[in-house]
């Protein structure tokens, strides 16, 4: 089946600070979507974008398709952004396959 | 419109009751699914259904089981539970046009002593 990596697998910033997470997967793909999953386990919906950019407030997402691989960009980091980000693609079938994630900590 | 609900939040079981995790969506979905989440993992499939009437097994079909008899509603059910199934179950749903955006449900946290 298809695989999916996410990097870095932990991140830690301040504040105020940009980061940029990366996806990659192994196959092409019908869909591909980023997840935000709060301290509480909440699974938040931040982008569905199997190609091109979006952007939303503070977060930005672009995917190549043709190279296989997506980023997440998060400028001017709040506490409120700590969780686990999720990158999920669907190839086939509409089951979502996940990465492992990246979790990020902002430090005030 | 509510979206994806679960019910319950929390459950605890011991070692080989069985139970039904419920799931229900108000969009008119045709495809669902659950996902479990481990400690420290993505989540991975258990079961899907593209429509009422139809399932299919994902990744981690084994100890449960699923049916689906109309479309807003597709129950998880547990025959036996087991330690190794103490996880957070998710549901999910997406249309079956246009985009394949899927909406998760709140989670279940489940632990089996």
């Amino acid at each position: 089946g298809i695989q999916v990596e996410q990097s870095p697998p932990d991140l830690i910033l301040q504040e105020g600070a940009n980061s940029t997470l990366r996806c990659n997967f192994s196959d092409s793909v019908n869909n591909l979507q980023w997840f935000h999953q709060n301290p509480w386990g909440q699974l938040i919906n931040l982008f569905y974008i199997p190609s091109g950019t979006k952007q939303n407030g503070r977060l930005s997402a672009t995917t190549v398709a043709t190279e296989r691989y997506s980023l997440l960009y998060i400028s001017s980091s709040q506490t409120t952004d700590s969780g686990v980000y999720f990158c999920a693609v669907v190839a086939g079938r509409r089951a979502l396959t996940f990465g492992s994630g990246t979790r990020l900590q902002v430090q005030p | 419109n509510a979206g994806v609900t679960q019910t319950p939040k929390f459950q605890v079981l011991k070692t080989g009751q069985s139970m039904t995790l419920q799931c229900a969506q108000d969009m008119n979905h045709e495809y669902m699914s659950w996902y479990r989440q481990d400690p420290g993992m993505g989540l991975r499939l258990i079961h899907y259904s593209v429509g009422a009437g139809i399932t299919d097994q994902g990744e981690v079909p084994n100890g449960y089981n699923v049916s689906r008899s109309t479309t807003e509603d597709f129950p998880l059910r547990l025959l036996s539970a087991a330690p190794s199934q103490t996880s957070v179950y998710f549901c999910a749903s997406s249309s079956s046009t246009g985009t394949y955006e899927q909406y998760f449900g709140p989670g279940t946290r489940l632990t089996v002593t």
